[in-house]
């Protein structure tokens, strides 16, 4: 199995832009998790979804973040406009439950 | 408090040695427990998951639990310079995974 899959592996643009993640979850996993990863706040849960509908998207900071996830295989979480604070690794992880998570390898975003 | 609290290391050890990582958590209703690694610049992996009381052995590594001390750690015995990471602690609750800020590990050869 190729695993979980993310794109771009790295983004840099400028305040105010949008920026778009990407996920494509191991074929077969029901849940797919949107974390970010700071070094100051660690790793937080942003939404998860559970057969494509958001179960939980209490970590979402605040309306400019939304996610998406039009099919099983494909998740998109958008961030309109970005800001420099934005800046951290983002990670998509997929399971067949809710806690044995297997992570892509993160989207490194760099907001100037 | 947070839900769940790691020491942040760094932790150094010599090659050979045991290192022994500790997390607490809050939550008394949590029932599923877990150690990720993650290499730097690299994402997280589990490496071990533990729901009862008592030791879980996988290879180096031994995962404990003590729920009335709301205490789970993990021990790598014969620890090797490979084995440098942060270390995640992560616990289930409200249907999803809470995590610990991690524990950095270093091991010298």
């Amino acid at each position: 199995d190729a695993g979980v899959i993310q794109s771009p592996r790295h983004e840099v643009t400028e305040m105010g832009q949008e920026v778009t993640l990407r996920c494509k979850p191991i074929s077969g996993h029901d849940y797919l998790f949107w974390y970010r990863q700071t070094m100051m706040r660690g790793l937080e849960l942003l939404i998860y979804f559970n057969n494509n509908v958001p179960i939980d998207d209490s970590g979402m900071p605040e309306d400019r973040f939304s996610a998406k996830m039009p099919n099983a295989s494909f998740s998109t979480l958008k961030i309109q406009p970005s800001e420099p604070r934005d800046s951290a690794v983002y990670f998509c992880a997929s399971s067949t439950r809710a806690d044995t998570q297997y992570f892509g390898p993160g989207t490194r975003l760099t907001v100037l | 408090q947070k839900e769940v609290e790691q020491n942040s290391g760094p932790l150094s050890v010599p090659e050979g040695a045991i290192a022994s990582l500790n997390c607490t958590y809050s939550d008394r209703v949590s029932q599923s427990f877990f150690w990720y690694r993650q290499y730097s610049g690299k994402s997280p992996e589990l490496i071990m998951s533990i729901y009862s009381n008592g030791d879980k052995e996988d290879g180096r590594f031994t995962a404990q639990l003590n729920k009335a001390s709301q205490y789970v750690s993990l021990l790598i015995r014969d620890s090797q310079p490979s084995d440098s990471a942060t270390y995640l602690c992560a616990v289930l609750g409200g249907g999803k995974l809470i995590f610990g800020q991690g524990t950095e590990l270093s091991v010298k050869p």
